[in-house]
C-alpha cells in the first residue's frame, strides 16, 4: 500500500541557510500535518492543512512557513536556520473524515535535518 | 496542565507479562484517540484507535477508553522484547487538531 513519502531523507545545512522539506500524502488523503521531533522528545506539532487551507497551527517559528498544493502535497520552508532546528521532521496525512471523528494519522519516514 | 499526559517511564515488564500504558487528556470534547509505537529514530506507527467508551481488542493489544474520566489506556498482553519502544498517545480535539503526549518508554525484559 502507498505510504506517506517525504523528501529528502537527510539534509545538512549551515546556520542561516534555508531548507525545503516535501511531503506527499497517501492518495485521497486531504489532511497533512507537520511535526518536529528533537532527540528524546515527543513529536511537536508545527502546522496542519485541510483541503489546502491551514487548519491548525502549533509551535511553528515565524522563520518557517508551509503550504499545501492543489495535488495535496505539502512543503515546509525553513529560513535562517539555527542549530536548534536540527531534528527529525515528520509529515503525516489522514483521510477525509467527519468534523470530530478524525481518521488516524499515517506518518512518513521523516526528514533528518542537521544544521551545522 | 498539558493537553495529553503520559508517564514517561521507563516502564519495565518481564517477557510474557501484561504491559499497561496510561494516558489522560484535558479537553473533554475530544472524540478520537490513537496509540502509536515509535522505535528510536523511526516514525510513529499506528497500533490502535478508539472512538467509543469501553474496550477495543486487536490481537495482543487492547485499548480502553473512559471519556467520563478522560482516560485512555493500552494493554499489551504476552509482552515481547520487540515491543520495547516508546508508546505515544494521541488525541483528536476536533477539526483535525491532534495532540500527542510525551510518550511512555516500555522495556520488555527477556
Amino acid at each position: 500500500a502507498a505510504g506517506v513519502i517525504q523528501s529528502p531523507r537527510h539534509l545538512i545545512k549551515e546556520k542561516r541557510e534555508t531548507a525545503t522539506l516535501k511531503c506527499y500524502p497517501i492518495p485521497r488523503h486531504d489532511t497533512v500535518y507537520w511535526y518536529q521531533q528533537g532527540p528524546g522528545q515527543d513529536p511537536q506539532f508545527l502546522i496542519s492543512f485541510y483541503e489546502k487551507m491551514q487548519s491548525d497551527k502549533g509551535s511553528i517559528p515565524d522563520r518557517f512557513s508551509a503550504q499545501q498544493f492543489s495535488d495535496y502535497h505539502s512543503e515546509l520552508n525553513m529560513s535562517s536556520l539555527e542549530l536548534g532546528d536540527s531534528a527529525l521532521y515528520f509529515c503525516a496525512s489522514s483521510e477525509p473524515a467527519g468534523t470530530f471523528f478524525n481518521s488516524p494519522l499515517h506518518f512518513g519516514n521523516g526528514t533528518r535535518l542537521t544544521v551545522t | 496542565q498539558k493537553e495529553v499526559e503520559q508517564n514517561s517511564g521507563p516502564l519495565s515488564v518481564p517477557e510474557g507479562a501484561i504491559a499497561s500504558l496510561n494516558c489522560t487528556y484535558s479537553d473533554r470534547g475530544s472524540q478520537s484517540f490513537f496509540w502509536y509505537r515509535q522505535y528510536s529514530g523511526k516514525s510513529p506507527e499506528l497500533i490502535m484507535f478508539i472512538y467509543s467508551n469501553g474496550d477495543k481488542e486487536d490481537g495482543r493489544f487492547t485499548a480502553q477508553l473512559n471519556k467520563a474520566s478522560q482516560y485512555v489506556s493500552l494493554l499489551i498482553r504476552d509482552s515481547q522484547p520487540s515491543d520495547s519502544a516508546t508508546y505515544l498517545c494521541a488525541v483528536n480535539r476536533g477539526y483535525q487538531k491532534v495532540t500527542f503526549g510525551t510518550g511512555t518508554k516500555l522495556q520488555v525484559i527477556p
